[in-house]
């Protein structure tokens, strides 16, 4: 069955440092998303992704943060200078277009990055 | 905004023991619900869905029923297994806004032999 792929499993970084959390989504599927989890609390969604562009972003995900899609096949999270409060395990998601301009309402995830901010 | 609360956990239960696990939501129009399952070490999967009230998902022996006067989407198993030991979310995605999920908090189910 065709997976989500999360690289690497776990990241360990420095205060201030740039991480990228790479997906390598199933083929074939159009919307891409970003969720976070902070130890203990809830899955929160961070981005949506379609066409090459952002279609919806949380509050969370402020200047810090960005998206990508630099070839066919990989997905990627940036955040450009990381702080504590950043460390959490990010999910990569995505789903199949269910036509219109909208996704289908089932989404895939990968298994998650782990960041560790130190 | 929507919301979704569930039960706090852990969950301890014994095998052949009927399970529950609340959950509650919060939105405008018509939401789909979902129930999550993470087992240790893998990325969270599609256990059953609801798109419209009165809906049954149903999958592995699991169910929930989508209850719009209530607001409700509970979880039922009539008798668990060890390996049904895992991390259980509820989730609702909000009617044409964009495919993104709300998720509850997540209820850890130990089922013991």
């Amino acid at each position: 069955e065709p997976e989500v792929t999360q690289t690497p499993s776990h990241q360990v970084t420095q205060m201030g440092q740039e991480v990228i959390l790479r997906c390598v989504p199933i083929s074939n599927h159009l919307y891409f998303y970003w969720y976070r989890q902070i130890l203990g609390q809830k899955v929160e969604f961070l981005v949506s992704f379609y066409n090459n562009e952002i279609s919806e972003k949380s509050e969370i995900f402020d200047d810090q943060f960005s998206v990508e899609r630099p070839d066919g096949s990989n997905f990627t999270l940036k955040i450009r200078s990381t702080k504590l409060e950043d460390s959490a395990m990010y999910f990569c998601a995505c789903s199949l277009s269910a036509g219109g301009g909208m996704p289908k309402n089932i989404q895939y995830f990968g298994a998650g990055t782990r960041l560790s901010v130190l | 905004g929507d919301s979704v609360t569930q039960m706090e956990g852990p969950v301890t239960l014994s095998e052949e023991a009927f399970l529950t696990i609340n959950c509650t939501y919060t939105a405008t129009g018509y939401p789909s619900l979902f129930w999550y399952v993470q087992y240790p070490g893998e990325g969270l999967q599609l256990l059953l869905k609801a798109t419209k009230a009165d809906d049954k998902g149903s999958n592995k022996g699991f169910e929930a029923t989508y209850r719009k006067e209530t607001t409700s989407f509970h979880l039922e198993k009539g008798s668990v297994q060890v390996s049904d030991s895992a991390v259980y979310f509820c989730a609702l995605s909000g009617y044409n806004q964009g495919g993104k999920l709300i998720f509850g908090q997540g209820t850890e189910l130990s089922v013991k032999p």
